[in-house]
């Protein structure tokens, strides 16, 4: 059973617009969540993380935000550019657990 | 600043054979973890190491030995290749820990045959 869920498998958004990227989680004693992109042929590469003390965190143009309650987190990237073209990944960790666990990622087009 | 280096890039095996592949990095990271990506399953930690001397299992550790003589170096050891264990690999590292993020690599695509 996946414990980090990413329901959609792509999302298509044009030049300009707001990206909304989605994370479900169903293990409450995950405490830190980060988000990669993947560009093909490539590793991922970290974007940005949020601890579960914090409902929000910014590095310019991208934002996360925790709703613990509902177990869900959200990767906002305003505005979206071609560039951003990639896959998503979430990945959820907890404590001094060395192990993260990752979601299955969301494939972003961003159209000009 | 070259990060985290894998080589080789793409290999073909058959079954049977044994083989390593390789990871550096030159960012001084105590850690460093190897993990395997297939279609459906995610990215999946096979094992890794909180510092020169130190390795720990993953998720799928089978099949697979590392070991962590130096800060820099954290070799993967296919003992015997397995059709299962066609995939893409990936080499990471980090300060301290997957919380500050990690730095991969661009992944070893492997085919057993």
């Amino acid at each position: 059973d996946q414990q980090v869920k990413q329901n959609s498998p792509s999302l298509s958004v044009q030049e300009g617009r707001i990206s909304i990227l989605n994370c479900d989680y169903t293990n409450s004693m995950f405490d830190y969540f980060l988000w990669y992109k993947k560009y093909p042929a490539e590793g991922p590469t970290f974007l940005i993380s949020i601890s579960s003390i914090k409902d929000k965190n910014e590095d310019g143009r991208f934002t996360v935000f925790l709703n613990k309650s509902a177990k869900h987190l959200s990767l906002h990237i305003v505005p979206s550019q071609p560039g951003d073209s990639a896959v998503y990944f979430c990945a959820a960790g907890a404590g001094n657990n060395r192990k993260l666990i990752w979601g299955l990622g969301t494939s972003l087009a961003v159209n000009p | 600043n070259a990060g985290v280096t894998q080589t080789p890039k793409f290999q073909v095996l058959k079954t049977g054979q044994s083989m390593t592949l390789q990871c550096a990095q030159d960012m001084n990271h105590e850690y460093m973890s190897w993990y395997r990506q297939d279609p459906g399953m995610g990215l999946r930690l096979i094992h890794y190491s909180v510092g020169a001397g130190i390795t720990d299992q993953g998720e799928v550790p089978n099949g697979y030995n590392v070991s962590r003589s130096t800060t820099e170096d954290f070799p993967l050891r296919l003992l015997s290749a397995a059709p299962s264990q066609t995939s893409v690999y990936f080499c990471a590292s980090s300060p301290s820990g997957p919380v500050y993020g990690y730095t991969f690599g661009s992944g070893t695509r492997l085919t057993v045959v």
